[in-house]
């Protein structure tokens, strides 16, 4: 059975602060997604990473995914209060089927 | 373009009772996928339809049944709630499925008593 395992599962900081989100597994993804959610709403989908090795930017948000496939990482830099939320990260299995696995998730709270 | 929307955003039913929930895909996308969230967990994958047919399921017990229509809109049958029923259900359209973005609805809560 993949597994997805995501940490830290809470995180709470200042803003301006920067923070890594990290989503590791054993089992090799074909592509990683990363997913933003607010309470009461569906996931958004943020990034999608599919070859080893590739960095992904989004303003201030930065994606990367591992040289093996098998892990990822989201880094914000100078955190605000608009990015709190739910942070998820989701693969795709070995083979591109769209069924998604997904991690337990990261709460983020950045304070003012 | 419109957007996945689900319905209905909330439920309560009773142990025992069956329910089922609708989803409407994002235009232009023949794949839907439905997930289970339930209270502090990342989603869980349930099953996809393609073109009308279940194409993968995930580990729920045949009590979780669906449908997917000629107009590619969705259903989520459950059978016989139990209480570990209760969750937020997420549906998810793509253009196939193999399509790496998936798009979400905003989710039904259901709550079983």
């Amino acid at each position: 059975t993949q597994l997805l395992e995501q940490s830290p599962q809470f995180l709470s900081i200042q803003e301006g602060e920067n923070l890594t989100v990290y989503c590791n597994s054993s089992s090799v993804f074909s592509s990683l997604q990363w997913y933003r959610q607010e309470p009461g709403e569906g996931p958004v989908l943020l990034v999608t990473v599919v070859t080893g090795g590739e960095v992904k930017k989004l303003k201030r948000l930065t994606f990367q995914f591992g040289d093996a496939r098998k892990d990822s990482s989201l880094h914000i830099t100078a955190a605000q209060p608009g990015d709190t939320g739910l942070y998820l990260c989701a693969g795709d299995g070995a083979s591109n089927t769209g069924k998604l696995i997904f991690g337990q998730g990261t709460t983020l709270q950045v304070k003012p | 373009e419109t957007g996945v929307t689900q319905s209905p955003t909330h439920l309560i039913k009773t142990r025992g009772q069956q329910v089922t929930l609708r989803c409407s895909s994002q235009s232009g996308h023949n794949t839907v996928s439905w997930y289970q969230q339930a209270l502090g967990q990342g989603p869980q994958f349930i099953f996809q339809y393609y073109r009308e047919e279940e194409n993968g399921r995930g580990n729920f017990p045949p009590r979780f049944s669906g449908l997917q229509f000629p107009n590619y809109s969705s259903e989520l049958n459950v059978n016989a709630l139990e209480l570990d029923d209760s969750a937020l259900y997420l549906c998810a359209s793509s253009f196939s499925p193999g399509t790496y973005e998936q798009y979400f609805g905003p989710g039904t809560r259901l709550t079983v008593t």
